[in-house]
């Protein structure tokens, strides 16, 4: 079974501090996503990668990055975290034009 | 980009019903996938259906490529398919339609 794990299910986090969201897939996937999902708007993707080291941009990447130094592991960073960015941050990962294995999500909260 | 419309956004159901929910989306895509997110948050892969039908268990999917649109059947509900389902396109990058939230009453 594919498995797909997350950093963390719940945090907790302060406007203006930096934040790490990583995830781990396990099955040698080359494509890995990042997505936030919120009441009334869907998932949205906002970054996602094909292979180690590239990154291309989802709908919204504005106040994001993302890093991809392992094949196995993507991480999305948030610079400096802001209210608006309270949400679920789901991770996924597929083989090239295969289905997408979820993560359990990391409900994010900033104060 | 692709617009992916989902129907019913809501639906309730008495255990035993069927149901099919459906999916249209404005553009060729490569791929669609059927997720089910459950009341925990995760969301879980239903059906990779670019075209075609597909079959497990108590769930098909039909997808008819030429036409956008792709069908989501529920037959005999159980109170465990309670959650958000969602269809997924790919053109250059995923896009999800806003689900449709399926309720089953015991």
């Amino acid at each position: 079974d594919v498995k797909v794990t997350q950093s963390s299910r719940y945090l907790v986090k302060r406007t203006g501090e930096k934040v790490f969201l990583e995830c781990v897939q396990d099955m040698d996937h080359e494509n890995m996503f990042w997505y936030r999902q919120d009441p009334g708007l869907g998932l949205r993707l906002i970054y996602f990668s094909y292979d180690v080291k590239m990154k291309e941009k989802g709908d919204i990447p504005e106040g994001y990055s993302v890093s991809r130094e392992k094949k196995e592991r993507f991480s999305l960073i948030l610079e400096s975290a802001s209210t608006n960015q309270t949400s679920m941050y789901l991770c996924a990962s597929s083989l090239w034009e295969a289905e997408q294995y979820f993560g359990p999500g990391t409900r994010l909260t900033v104060t | 980009g692709i617009q992916v419309e989902q129907s019913p956004p809501d639906l309730i159901l008495q255990e035993g019903a069927n149901s099919t929910l459906r999916c249209n989306f404005s553009d060729s895509v490569n791929n669609l996938q059927w997720f089910h997110q459950n009341p925990w948050g995760q969301l879980i892969n239903l059906f990779y259906i670019p075209s075609g039908t597909k079959q497990n268990g108590r769930l098909s999917a039909t997808t008819v490529a030429t036409e956008r649109y792709s069908l989501l059947y529920i037959s005999s509900s159980q109170t465990t398919d309670s959650g958000v389902y969602f269809c997924a396109v790919e053109d250059n990058d995923m896009r999800f339609g806003a689900g449709t939230r399926l309720t089953v009453k015991p």
